[in-house]
């Protein structure tokens, strides 16, 4: 298993929709997960993170299931402004600065 | 508006030039970082610095050079690049070690074009 995988995507969806991205990650030893935002042509921002079974912020909703080993991102309630690619991102464990981050995932809302 | 700024934000550069890639933070972080960010690539990690230290090296080749004065300032020095080197430059801070708290700023970024 990769390091890090995310759905390919592209995701396209009408506003108001619902939609979840899936991460699978290898390191069963990490504790904490992070899903970070990165708009058109600007740089990543930390979006949510994920310490324990699940976060919810506003229409955000970020799951841990460790004994799958994936975490994943529901989006709820579309907006057009929710349109850009998130990546998922896992820490190796302690010792390293080395966050390992996914390719990311797409999402275009559309009216 | 971001804590952390890059120059310049637009490179072109042949692959004989010597040039430099400039990032500065005003969050008094501890840590600063360089990654490089590729088409359908994830964020690769290049450097890492700690307190003007460097921790982590990653296998980045000789001709990316990093250099890091202070906290606040970090340089990437290129010289003879390759095409494939092009891609968009991102530099990072973060108060603690990233791992803990996966809160990482960026910068806008220097995007690169080796001719």
């Amino acid at each position: 298993r990769k390091e890090v995988e995310q759905d390919p995507g592209p995701f396209n969806v009408p506003e108001g929709a619902t939609v979840a991205f899936n991460c699978t990650y290898s390191n069963s030893a990490s504790q904490s997960f992070f899903w970070y935002r990165q708009d058109c042509r600007k740089e990543p921002k930390l979006l949510m993170s994920v310490y324990s079974s699940g976060n919810e912020d506003g229409r955000f909703t970020a799951q841990l299931n460790r004994a799958s080993q994936y975490i994943s991102l529901l989006i709820r309630d579309s907006k057009l402004s929710d349109s850009a690619t998130y990546l998922c991102v896992v820490p190796p464990g302690a010792g390293s600065y080395q966050l390992t981050f996914g390719k990311g995932t797409k999402l275009s809302v559309i009216p | 508006e971001t804590g952390v700024t890059q120059t310049p934000r637009h490179l072109v550069m042949g692959m004989t030039n010597k040039k430099s890639l400039k990032c500065e933070q005003h969050l008094g972080h501890n840590a600063m970082y360089w990654y490089k960010q590729s088409a359908k690539k994830p964020l690769e990690l290049m450097f890492v610095y700690n307190f003007k230290e460097q921790t982590e090296n990653n296998s980045v080749p000789s001709r990316f050079s990093p250099e890091c004065p202070n906290s606040s300032h970090l340089f990437l020095h290129l010289h003879t690049l390759q095409p494939e080197d092009s891609a968009l430059y991102l530099c990072a801070s973060s108060q603690e070690r990233a791992e803990a708290t996966g809160e990482l700023f960026f910068g806008e970024g220097s995007r690169l074009t080796v001719l």
